[in-house]
């Protein structure tokens, strides 16, 4: 298993509880990212983190969300207070370096469901 | 502001017959465009890029900048084609910060 690796799989929450979601990139990846997709949609960008420094967190929707990558390898993904709007798939990507040729390769996704 | 389009939510072909999975981007800069295919079950995974110009299990997809389109396209179906497709941009030119249509979910039947 050499590709981007996220757990858990499943989660269900009540509304009001604290969540975190791991995802463990591929091997010496410096880019990580986190999206977020919602029934439907597509996936829309949470926030990029290159090594352990986050470089872009535009798109994380409130304060409520936390992300970090403090030995620039494996991210945690936190979810303070779930509301039943953050119901959705959190996807990890990886990529090796930025630029042209750079594929982001996907995990599996966390399946979020906030009751 | 960046934003993809991809205007058919489902898309029903017959083995054999043509595809074409449309998007349309906005950006004011060069983006890179990319396809994505998620297939049932499994991840989302890099289809093929504008950049690299490769035809990838038989599909195609052309940037055109004066329509802002940049189409999938396959000759011929085949049934292991049905999955769903997102077209996406990169603002910056490489990976960061993928911006992703609502995708296209193709039937590809026998």
């Amino acid at each position: 298993g050499a590709g981007v690796s996220q757990s858990p799989r499943y989660k269900v929450a009540k509304r009001g509880q604290d969540v975190a979601l791991r995802c463990d990139p591929i091997s010496g990846h410096v880019s990580l990212f986190w999206y977020q997709q919602a029934l439907g949609q597509g996936p829309e960008f949470l926030t990029y983190f290159q090594n352990e420094a986050q470089l872009d967190k535009s798109g994380l929707p409130s304060d409520r969300f936390f992300a970090e990558r403090p030995e620039g390898s494996v991210s945690t993904l936190k979810i303070q207070r779930t509301q039943q709007e953050d119901s959705a798939v959190y996807l990890c990507a990886s990529s090796s370096v930025g630029g042209a040729n750079t594929e982001a390769f996907f995990g599996q996704g966390t399946r979020l469901t906030v009751v | 502001a960046q934003r993809v389009t991809q205007p058919e939510k489902l898309l029903s072909v017959f083995k054999g017959a043509p595809v074409e999975l449309k998007c349309n981007y906005s950006y004011s800069g060069s983006p890179e465009l990319f396809w994505y295919v998620q297939y049932s079950r499994q991840r989302l995974q890099l289809l093929l890029r504008h950049i690299s110009r490769e035809s990838i299990k038989g599909f195609t997809a052309d940037l055109n900048k004066g329509e802002t389109s940049f189409h999938l396209k396959k000759p011929f179906a085949q049934e292991e084609d049905s999955a769903m497709y997102y077209c996406a941009l990169s603002p910056q030119g490489g990976s960061e910060k993928l911006v992703f249509g609502k995708g296209t979910k193709l039937t590809v039947n026998p």
